[in-house]
């Protein structure tokens, strides 16, 4: 069965400093792995995935994630955060088989104070 | 090109009735998926719906269903509402079996009084 992780209820950050939020996974085949955020009152927007290829993967708004399989983590890191960054985090994994479906994690509560 | 939409925003109810919520997918996104997220919590997953066929489902009672239509736009219908289903509703669309990312609409916020 897949799922995943994400250990960190909630991630504090000072504006300018870089961030990282915490995703690990585990699935029986080969790992599809997605970030996304979410603002109040709205639904999620995707941030970056990884299929497959480089390690390092680049999203939108300046974000990253960097795929780890032997530790089977998925991190999102940014270098240097903004206070609008501030909003809930998701990490979701889904494993090759075509019936699969998308797990999400618990979500991360990212607060960058100015 | 037009995101997700769902409709309504807001669905008040009280414990028993019955909930419909719809879902227009991205023009050209054959599957729809739904989640509940209750307050301050993550996304559970509810169904998912590919040309028509539910593929996959979640763990949740039979009074939770849904159908896609052949425009693929989506309903999710809740009977004998209970409290515990206060929740904002997500739906989301993807091209194809789900490989590639999902678009989420603003979902629907429904209340059980």
């Amino acid at each position: 069965a897949q799922s995943v992780a994400q250990p960190e209820d909630q991630v504090n950050v000072a504006e300018g400093n870089p961030l990282t939020v915490k995703c690990t996974y585990s699935v029986s085949g080969n790992p599809y792995l997605f970030w996304y955020v979410q603002y109040p009152n709205r639904g999620l927007q995707f941030l970056l995935k990884y299929i497959t290829g480089d390690n390092l993967v680049k999203g939108s708004y300046g974000f990253e994630a960097e795929f780890n399989k032997s530790q089977t983590s998925f991190h999102l890191k940014k270098p240097s955060a903004l206070v609008s960054d501030s909003a809930l985090y998701f990490c979701a994994v889904r494993d090759d088989s075509s019936a699969s479906k998308i797990i999400f994690g618990s979500g991360t509560r990212l607060s960058i104070r100015p | 090109e037009a995101g997700v939409t769902q409709s309504p925003t807001h669905l008040i109810k009280t414990r028993g009735q019955q909930a419909t919520l719809r879902c227009s997918p991205i023009s050209g996104h054959t599957s729809v998926y739904w989640y509940q997220q209750a307050l301050g919590l993550g996304l559970q997953f509810l169904l998912w719906y590919d040309e028509g066929e539910e593929r996959n489902r979640g763990n949740f009672p039979p009074r939770f269903s849904g159908r896609q239509f052949p425009n693929y736009s989506s309903e999710l219908n809740v009977n004998a509402l209970e409290l515990e289903d206060s929740a904002l509703y997500l739906c989301a669309s993807s091209p194809g079996t789900g490989f590639q990312p999902q678009h989420f609409g603003d979902g629907t916020r429904l209340s059980i009084l």
